[in-house]
Parts: C-alpha cells; sequence; structure tokens
C-alpha cells in the first residue's frame, strides 16, 4: 500500500497564477484533510471532507477550494496564487475524523513569488 | 484552530537520556493523539489515548492524559539520535463541526545527541 500520496512535491508560482494539488489514498478511508503548516505555527486546517461526497471550511479556507473527487481523491485547488499563501501543504485521511489516527502524505512545498 | 500547546518548544538531551514533552488544551476532548515529524517530511501517528485512559505505552513512549488538568505527556526513554523530530499533540474534540478534526499544537522539536 502506498498510504497517501501527494503531488507535486515541489512548486513554484507567480502571484495570481493557478494550480491543483493533488492527493491520494488507498486505505479506504473515509475521511480526508488538507492542512498548511507554516514555521512555528504547527498544522492548521484549509479543508475536510468528513466523507465522500461532503466538503468543509476549517480554519483558514480563503483562497482555496477542494474537490472529493471520489473516495481515493482530495484535491486542493488555489484559484489566484498570493505570496501568503507560501507552505508546505499536508494532505492526510483518517477511518472516521479525529476518532481514529491520521495518516500524512510527504508534503507539498509550494512557494508563491 | 490550536488547542494544544507544547512545551517545551525546544529540548536538546543526549543519547540514553529520556525526554519529555507535554500537552496542554483547552476544552473537553475524544482522544489525544501524538505525532512525530522528522525535518521535511510528513507526520507519522505515535499514538492515540482515549478519554477515559490515563496511561498508555508503546516500545519506548509513555504517554499519561490528565482530563482533570487537560494536560498530557509523552515521555521517550533511552533516547536515541533517530527521535531527533519535532513531536506533535493533537487532540480531537468531544462535539465537532469540523467532522472531528484534529486541532494540532505547535509542536516540540527535540534534539538527541550521539
Amino acid at each position: 500500500n502506498a498510504g497517501v500520496t501527494q503531488t507535486p512535491k515541489f512548486q513554484v508560482l507567480k502571484t495570481g497564477q493557478s494550480m491543483t494539488l493533488q492527493c491520494a489514498q488507498d486505505m479506504n478511508h473515509n475521511s480526508m484533510y488538507w492542512y498548511r503548516q507554516d514555521p512555528g505555527m504547527g498544522l492548521r486546517l484549509i479543508y475536510y471532507s468528513a466523507s465522500e461526497g461532503t466538503t468543509d471550511k476549517g480554519e483558514v479556507p480563503n483562497g482555496y477550494n477542494v474537490s472529493r473527487l471520489n473516495k481515493r481523491e482530495f484535491s486542493l485547488r488555489l484559484e489566484s496564487a498570493a505570496p501568503s499563501q507560501t507552505s508546505v501543504y499536508f494532505c492526510a485521511s483518517s477511518q472516521s475524523g479525529g476518532l481514529h489516527e491520521q495518516y500524512f502524505g510527504p508534503g507539498t512545498r509550494l512557494t508563491v513569488t | 484552530s490550536q488547542q494544544g500547546e507544547e512545551d517545551p518548544q525546544a529540548l536538546s538531551i543526549q543519547e540514553g537520556e529520556n525526554a519529555t514533552m507535554n500537552c496542554s488544551y483547552k476544552t473537553s476532548i475524544n482522544n489525544l493523539q501524538w505525532y512525530r515529524q522528522n525535518s521535511g517530511r510528513g507526520l507519522v501517528h505515535l499514538i492515540l489515548i482515549r478519554s477515559n485512559e490515563r496511561e498508555k505505552h508503546s516500545g519506548r513512549l509513555r504517554v499519561t492524559l490528565d482530563t482533570s488538568k487537560k494536560s498530557s505527556s509523552l515521555l521517550i526513554t533511552a533516547s536515541r539520535a533517530a527521535d531527533t523530530a519535532s513531536y506533535f499533540c493533537a487532540t480531537a474534540p468531544t462535539h465537532s463541526n469540523s467532522g472531528y478534526a484534529l486541532n494540532f499544537g505547535k509542536g516540540t522539536s527535540l534534539l538527541v545527541t550521539p
């Protein structure tokens, strides 16, 4: 099993460009999450999908959109990138929310210039 | 929201010593989890302790939970250089309107020197 995979691993964007971060899990998990990690800030929840067909905002959703394409895949889109979105982005999945452990992908390091 | 707060922010010890990290949180929880993050990598789940448990062990790890004080501690015994990493506590709230997403603290950076 690959666990949670993310693409790309690195990306540099210019301000105003758009991009989609891809995430897939092969553990048949119901819940999927997108976090961003900034120095000294820990992890902050951007969006989550408690189950296939549902998505909801987390703590810092502004500037992002998500799509739960199917049970395996959960993508994060930046429509118009801003320097404040420079961060490391992690996707995670869980059998059912915080009641179980979360499994994390390797992360995408995004720089917006 | 970042409910958990780890203490200390940074810890430096020598191989063979024990490392203790603490976590405090604010609201009632279903469980508390500890994760490890090696530099440049994703987080790895270490241990989950439920609100009705007081202590849990996994290999060299010992976690305690005191719900009356809203605090937890992670003890790593006989530390090794490979334990060098950041450690995060994360809480799963009892009541949630966010799919029971975890609330992560800012982490403790542990350095174990040979």
